[in-house]
C-alpha cells in the first residue's frame, strides 16, 4: 500500500549548521502531488512545500526540496538552521488524501 | 491566509458519552477531512468529505464515527459512544480540490475521554 517512511524521528542540529530530513515512499500512482507540513507546537500543521515534478527543486523559507521518482525520495534540506526551525515536519503526498510519515522532530540549538 | 477554525480547541467527555467536534472549513473549499493524531504519533487519516458524501474513511473511523456538513453550517465529527481510545488531537482540513491540493488545516480540538 501507500505509504512515507521518515527515517529519523528526533533530528538535532547546531545554529547555522546545514540540516537534512529524509523521505522515501512507496506509491502506486504516477502522478501525485509531495509535501513538506511543519507543525510547531500546539499548531495546525502547514504546506511548506509543495512538489509533483520530477527532478526539479523547490524552495521555500530557506527550505528546500528536489522529488526523485528514480529514488522514491523527496528530502527536505536547508543550509543553515535557525533557531526558529524546531518544529514537527512531515512529509507526505496526496492521492485524494494526504498520507503522512511518521514525523521528524527537528530540535534546532544554539 | 485563509483560515479553519475548530470548536472546540479542548474537550474532556466522560467514556460512553456523545461528542461533537466542530470545523469551519475555508468558505471556498469543497473538500473536508478529519485527521486523528495521538500525543507524540503521527497524523492519521479518518474521513474525507465531498458534495455531501464520504468518500473514503480509513480503519480508523469505527462504526461510532459519523460526519456530516449540513447546508451552510459546521462540518462536524460526530463520536457516539466515546471510548478512552478516542483521546486524541483531531484535526479538520479543507481543500478547493482532491488530489494534488494541499490541505489547510484547523488547530485541532484535544478530547480527552476519562
Amino acid at each position: 500500500g501507500d505509504s512515507v517512511t521518515q527515517t529519523e524521528g528526533l533530528v538535532t542540529v547546531t545554529e547555522g549548521l546545514p540540516v537534512k530530513l529524509n523521505c522515501t515512499y512507496q506509491t502506486t500512482y504516477l502522478t501525485i502531488a509531495f509535501f513538506w507540513y511543519v507543525q510547531y507546537l500546539n499548531e495546525a500543521p502547514q504546506v511548506l512545500l509543495k512538489s509533483s515534478t520530477d527532478n526539479k527543486r523547490t524552495e521555500h523559507q530557506g527550505f528546500h526540496a528536489t522529488l526523485h521518482k528514480s529514488s522514491s525520495s523527496f528530502h527536505l534540506q536547508k543550509s543553515s538552521a535557525q533557531l526558529s526551525d524546531s518544529a514537527l515536519y512531515y512529509c507526505a503526498f496526496n492521492t485524494g488524501k494526504l498520507t503522512f510519515g511518521d514525523g521528524t522532530v527537528l530540535t534546532v540549538k544554539p | 491566509g485563509p483560515k479553519v477554525l475548530q470548536i472546540p480547541s479542548h474537550q474532556i467527555i466522560d467514556m460512553g458519552q456523545m461528542v461533537t467536534l466542530n470545523c469551519d472549513p475555508v468558505s471556498n473549499h469543497l473538500y473536508f477531512y478529519w485527521y486523528k493524531q495521538i500525543l507524540g504519533q503521527q497524523m492519521e487519516f479518518l474521513v474525507n468529505f465531498y458534495n455531501g458524501k464520504v468518500m473514503e474513511k480509513s480503519k480508523l473511523f469505527k462504526d461510532q464515527f459519523s460526519v456530516e456538513r449540513p447546508d451552510g453550517s459546521y462540518f462536524t465529527l460526530k463520536i457516539q459512544p466515546t471510548a478512552l481510545e478516542d483521546s486524541a488531537v483531531y484535526f479538520c482540513a479543507s481543500s478547493s480540490t482532491g488530489a494534488n491540493s494541499d490541505y489547510t488545516f484547523g488547530s485541532g480540538t484535544r478530547l480527552l475521554v476519562i
